[in-house]
């Protein structure tokens, strides 16, 4: 069965600061997706990015860059240049994509950028 | 605005009653999935329906059931409800691409 850890609970950042969410996975996949979600104090969950794991290439997203390393089934997100609305709860999530999709998501990182 | 729409969006009742929450996917979003998220919690996944089938099961208790009609939108009922069952219901849709899942805003269940 797949996991998704996020060890990190809370975290908080100065702004203009950049701060890195950790997040681990495990999986027997070879092809599967990874996610980072957003959810503002609204709860609406926002995707941030997503990494295909057949690429090698880090995914980017403006701020918002992650590190994949499959081998260590990390995938961690790295915000640059921190603001205050990115104070949010950040989910990782796996989905793999042989037989039936289903998301795993981690328990989440609160997030506090303060100013 | 993700596209999915959730009905409705607060909605307070009492122990041992049932409701029901309404979920439109995305215009041509064949899947739907359903979350439950308690108070700080992470999203605990329930059930997806893929095209008007159930496609997986989630920790979904039995009181519990769902459905996606031949419109697509999908419900999902809650019975003998009990004061653990607050929470915030996500419905979620995902496109033929099968990656990225849509979220709607939610429904805020209070159970008194």
């Amino acid at each position: 069965a797949q996991t998704v850890t996020q060890s990190q609970p809370e975290m908080s950042v100065q702004e203009a600061e950049t701060v890195t969410l950790s997040c681990t996975y495990d999986t027997s996949e070879s092809n599967y997706y990874l996610f980072w979600y957003k959810q503002p104090p609204s709860r609406q969950m926002i995707l941030v990015i997503r990494q295909e794991a057949y690429k090698q290439q880090n995914a980017t997203e403006n701020r918002f860059s992650v590190n994949f390393q499959k081998a260590a089934k990390s995938f961690s997100l790295k915000i640059s240049d921190s603001q205050l609305g990115d104070t949010a709860m950040y989910f990782c999530a796996f989905m793999k994509t042989s037989g039936t999709y289903k998301y795993i998501f981690g328990t989440g990182t609160r997030l506090k950028v303060l100013a | 605005d993700s596209g999915v729409t959730q009905t409705p969006k607060h909605l307070i009742t009492a122990t041992g009653q049932r409701v029901t929450l309404r979920c439109s996917p995305r215009s041509g979003d064949l899947s739907v999935y359903w979350y439950q998220q308690s108070l700080d919690q992470g999203l605990q996944f329930l059930i997806q329906y893929y095209n008007g089938e159930e496609r997986a099961k989630g920790n979904i208790l039995e009181r519990f059931s769902a459905q996606q009609f031949p419109d697509l939108h999908s419900e999902l009922n809650l019975s003998s409800l009990e004061l653990g069952d607050s929470a915030l219901y996500f419905c979620a849709s995902q496109g033929l691409a099968g990656d990225e899942q849509f979220f709607g805003p939610g429904t805020r269940l209070t159970v008194l």
